[in-house]
């Protein structure tokens, strides 16, 4: 079945990396996702990346893609305090509709 | 482009009423998405439109709930005789293609 793990919380201070990390069990996915998603508000689409590719930078967002391990990850490059929030993994498999999410990563950001 | 927006967006119900969410896409998307959020999980799909077709229904998707996309841009998603585990964020998205789904700021349901 389609399973996304992420774990649950995060703490690094302002200007460090931060890197999260996520696992899923769709070996069909075709695309994986992270979004944002600040208290009481939708979520926010960071970046995604087709299962074709290792690698994507976007800015300050490095996605990392280890097909092999189903194993996909986030890095944030010095870290804000305004980066402070729930971070989602999501996978979306070869139908292309439904995204599986995970119960989302908490990120602190102390100054 | 202006984003997804959702409305109302918080609802405070009694057990038994019923409710109707409306969204409205980013134009020009022709798909459109519901989900549902608890607390402390992530958003569950609920049921996917393209135009006015509703291509796919989850199994969370029981009954008492009915959405509809009737001229293939707004839609509404409406909960009869709500119980008390429906309380939950109610999440749309829309999307051109097949990916880059973008979300609404979705609607907080409070059933009493």
């Amino acid at each position: 079945g389609e399973d996304v793990e992420q774990s649950l919380f995060l703490s690094v201070r302002e200007g460090d990396s931060s890197v999260i990390n996520c696992t899923y069990t769709d070996s069909s996915s075709t695309y994986l996702y992270w979004y944002k998603q600040e208290p009481g508000a939708g979520l926010q689409l960071l970046t995604y990346i087709f299962s074709n590719m290792d690698m994507k930078q976007d800015q300050r967002l490095t996605v990392l893609l280890n097909k092999k391990d189903k194993h996909l990850s986030l890095r944030i490059a010095d870290t804000q305090t305004g980066d402070s929030a729930i971070y989602f993994c999501a996978e979306q498999g070869q139908a292309g509709t439904a995204l599986i999410f995970g119960k989302g990563t908490t990120l602190s950001v102390s100054s | 482009d202006t984003g997804v927006s959702q409305d109302p967006r918080h609802k405070i119900t009694k057990r038994g009423q019923n409710v109707t969410f409306r969204c409205d896409p980013i134009s020009e998307h022709n798909r459109l998405y519901w989900y549902r959020q608890t607390l402390g999980q992530g958003p569950e799909f609920l049921t996917y439109f393209q135009n006015e077709a509703q291509l796919e229904k989850s199994r969370l998707l029981s009954d008492r709930f009915s959405a509809e996309r009737p001229k293939g841009s707004f839609s509404t998603l409406e909960i009869q005789r709500t119980e008390q585990g429906d309380s939950a964020m109610y999440l749309c998205a829309s999307s051109r293609q097949i990916y880059e789904q973008y979300f609404g700021p979705g609607t907080r349901l409070t059933v009493t």
